[in-house]
């Protein structure tokens, strides 16, 4: 399979645990976004990496959440001391080049917190 | 920021006839609408799309047309099928802005 891959694909977590998602983009898209989506909503932006620099975070996102593309590749969404609240599905997507604005989404990562 | 507004949340027709979804945007600099079909548990799917230099696109059963003036696009799909049944987003986005903005989704059901 070729396309956007994330793990876990499922993580119940109790409140005020820290949790960390994987997403692995298609081969050679250099920008990587992560986006949330709750239920009866569409997804919404949280942030974009452009190869390895974070370009853009949501003003939403609260400072417990951090996002990381060390090598241009890869990319960890971790959420520290988590609440109720961050239920959700947490996606990924990635977009080919510089001119290119198709995003191709991952299964996505749908958290639980109890 | 951008805002997008999609209408209706749900609409229900009968296998053959045809559906359209309509959306609104508030930011003029936006020039890349992408429609995405979601079906029950599964990832956001990219259907079409369109650029802003264009006024429609058509891809076999769906089509997309584009009033740039008027800030409304809108998602058509005929001869559905039951096939075509899941929750459809449309976003905006594009020039400076690498982001996607969604609207809220509607919930298409085609009754065979």
């Amino acid at each position: 399979d070729t396309g956007v891959s994330q793990d876990p694909r499922h993580k119940i977590t109790k409140r005020g645990q820290n949790v960390t998602f994987r997403c692995d983009p298609i081969s050679e898209h250099n920008r990587l976004y992560w986006y949330r989506q709750t239920l009866g909503q569409g997804p919404e932006f949280l942030t974009y990496f452009q190869n390895e620099a974070q370009l853009e975070k949501s003003r939403l996102l609260s400072d417990r959440f951090s996002a990381e593309r060390p090598k241009g590749s890869f990319s960890t969404l971790e959420i520290q001391r988590t609440e109720q609240g961050d239920s959700a599905m947490y996606l990924c997507a990635s977009s080919p080049g510089v001119l290119s604005y198709e995003q191709y989404f991952g299964p996505g990562t749908r958290l639980t917190v109890t | 920021g951008e805002n997008v507004e999609q209408h209706p949340s749900t609409l229900s027709v009968q296998e053959g006839d045809s559906a359209v979804i309509k959306c609104t945007y508030s930011d003029s600099a936006s020039n890349y609408f992408p429609w995405y079909k979601q079906e029950l548990g599964k990832r956001p799917q990219l259907i079409i799309d369109i650029r802003s230099n264009v006024g429609e696109k058509k891809d076999q059963r769906i089509a997309v047309t584009l009033n740039k003036t008027a800030k409304h696009f809108s998602l058509h799909i005929t001869e559905t099928q039951p096939e075509d049944s899941a929750v459809y987003f449309c976003a905006a986005g594009g020039g400076s802005n690498y982001k996607l903005t969604f609207g809220k989704g509607t919930l298409l059901t085609v009754n065979p």
